[in-house]
């Protein structure tokens, strides 16, 4: 158990739809990544949150958006979706957002786009 | 940006024998090397990592190799189990203590089998 939480662990919707991503971070941990993992795309990262404010962004589509609360939990938000969305969607944290280290994942959010 | 490259896409070994999964990347900058092992239905959990003022680095069964000039690194694993069935993915990003930092780029992954 990596101490991250990622809920729900399955969801499927419609196309057109929108979604919201949870993710509890390891007690202590400041910073909080999102990465998408689809078969031919290996993971993809997506989006960094460091104590709340927005670190780095990666290959993150305008219609997702994601922010990260003040008890330090984040949130991915997926809009207007598309089949090419489904994907497992993880989400990792690490102690600092000043170098990389180790990060810690959680067992990912499986989303299907029907 | 950085890019990593992965190979093989799988691999078959049977248990005892060693397996080699190698990486290259582009970004010249880039001194901090993970690796990270996703066993079925799990998220990917780091198993050795290498920084670049070293060469190689083993614990246990498993060690990285890492050669800056060329931009390549690998994981070796010796001993082969039935447990090291799983999917790998080499990574690389730059770290900087004073702040600064790139993102960990993944390659696309290794599915190792090892067949008892």
């Amino acid at each position: 158990d990596s101490g991250v939480t990622q809920t729900p662990k399955h969801l499927i919707t419609a196309t057109g739809q929108r979604v919201t991503l949870r993710c509890s971070p390891r007690s202590g941990d400041l910073s909080v990544y999102w990465y998408q993992q689809s078969l031919d795309q290996g993971l993809q990262f997506l989006i960094q949150y460091y104590n709340g404010e927005e670190r780095a962004k990666g290959n993150i589509l305008e219609r997702f958006s994601a922010q990260q609360f003040p008890d330090l939990h984040s949130e991915l938000n997926l809009s207007s979706l598309e089949l090419g969305d489904s994907a497992l969607y993880f989400c990792a944290s690490s102690v600092s957002g000043g170098y990389t280290g180790e990060l810690f994942f959680g067992e990912g959010s499986r989303l299907t786009v029907l | 940006g950085e890019n990593v490259e992965q190979h093989p896409s799988t691999l078959s070994v049977q248990e005892g024998d060693s397996a080699v999964i190698k990486c290259t990347y582009s970004d010249s900058a880039s001194n901090y090397f993970p690796w990270y092992k996703q066993e079925l239905g799990k998220g990917p959990q780091l198993i050795i990592d290498i920084r670049s003022n070293v060469g190689e680095k083993k614990d246990q069964r498993i060690a990285v190799t890492l050669n800056k000039t060329a931009k390549h690194f690998s994981l070796h694993i010796t001993e082969t189990q039935p447990e090291d069935s799983a999917v790998y993915f080499c990574a690389a990003s730059y770290e900087n203590y004073g702040g600064s930092q790139g993102n960990l780029i993944f390659g696309k992954g290794t599915k190792l089998s090892v067949k008892p």
